[in-house]
């Protein structure tokens, strides 16, 4: 998937729990996000990053923190994890290009499914 | 607050007809629309748009934005049950990340 490895694939955890969940490109994109994509809603924007060490929240940021300590390595964490939280994880990569067509393509990661029972 | 939405949410066709997918958005410092297909797993793109009035297009693919009346629609000819998917539709703005629509659920039948 374009050189972008998401990791566990599929993960069960109970109410309560800490789980963190890997995104590792070899791209050397700059920009890093994490989405949730639940049914009825869409793909929604948990965290992105765009630089090391520079994070900033999205519209469902609740509940979740985010860690980018090398380009490469993008971490979500979820401190205590909910039912509400049941749903499948995106992390994409982005060059973006702001320059004539301000060109903002993401490439997606194969997607991690967490259950939380 | 920047929207997207899609319509319809879902849609079944039988093999060979023609479906539009619309996407209308209200979106603050506009700077493109992407069309995204998913199947099982990842979003793969498929365009990005950001003049009015210029057809992009793909085999039976293609792509078509107004920016006047903020809608983009996606048509795709000669379905095939290989079309079947989740066509999600993202607009970028001056800021870092896309901002989806729901998707349009495409089911095309033999």
């Amino acid at each position: 998937d374009a050189g972008i490895t998401q990791s566990p694939r599929h993960k069960v955890t109970e109410t309560g729990t800490p789980v963190t969940l890997r995104c590792h490109q070899t791209e050397n994109h700059r920009y890093m996000y994490w989405y949730r994509q639940d049914p009825g809603h869409g793909l929604r924007l948990i965290h992105y990053s765009y630089g090391v060490k520079d994070t900033d929240k999205g519209e469902v940021s609740d509940g979740y923190s985010v860690s980018r300590s090398k380009t490469e390595d993008f971490l979500l964490t979820l401190e205590s994890a909910t039912s509400s939280q049941t749903s499948v994880y995106f992390c994409a990569i982005s060059p973006l290009d702001r320059g004539a067509t301000g060109a903002n393509v993401l490439t997606f990661g194969a997607g991690s499914r967490l259950t939380v029972l | 607050e920047d929207k997207v939405v899609q319509s319809p949410l879902s849609l079944v066709v039988h093999e060979g007809d023609t479906v539009t997918l619309n996407c209308s958005y209200e979106v603050t410092n506009f700077r493109s629309l992407l069309w995204y297909k998913q199947e099982k797993k990842a979003p793969t793109f498929l365009f990005m748009l950001t003049s009015s009035g210029i057809e992009k297009k793909s085999g039976r693919l293609s792509s078509i934005l107004d920016k006047k009346e903020l809608f983009s629609i996606l048509n795709i000819t000669a379905t095939q049950t290989g079309d079947s998917a989740i066509y999600l539709c993202a607009v970028s703005n001056s800021g870092y990340a896309l901002n989806f629509g729901k998707g349009t659920s495409l089911l095309v039948t033999p």
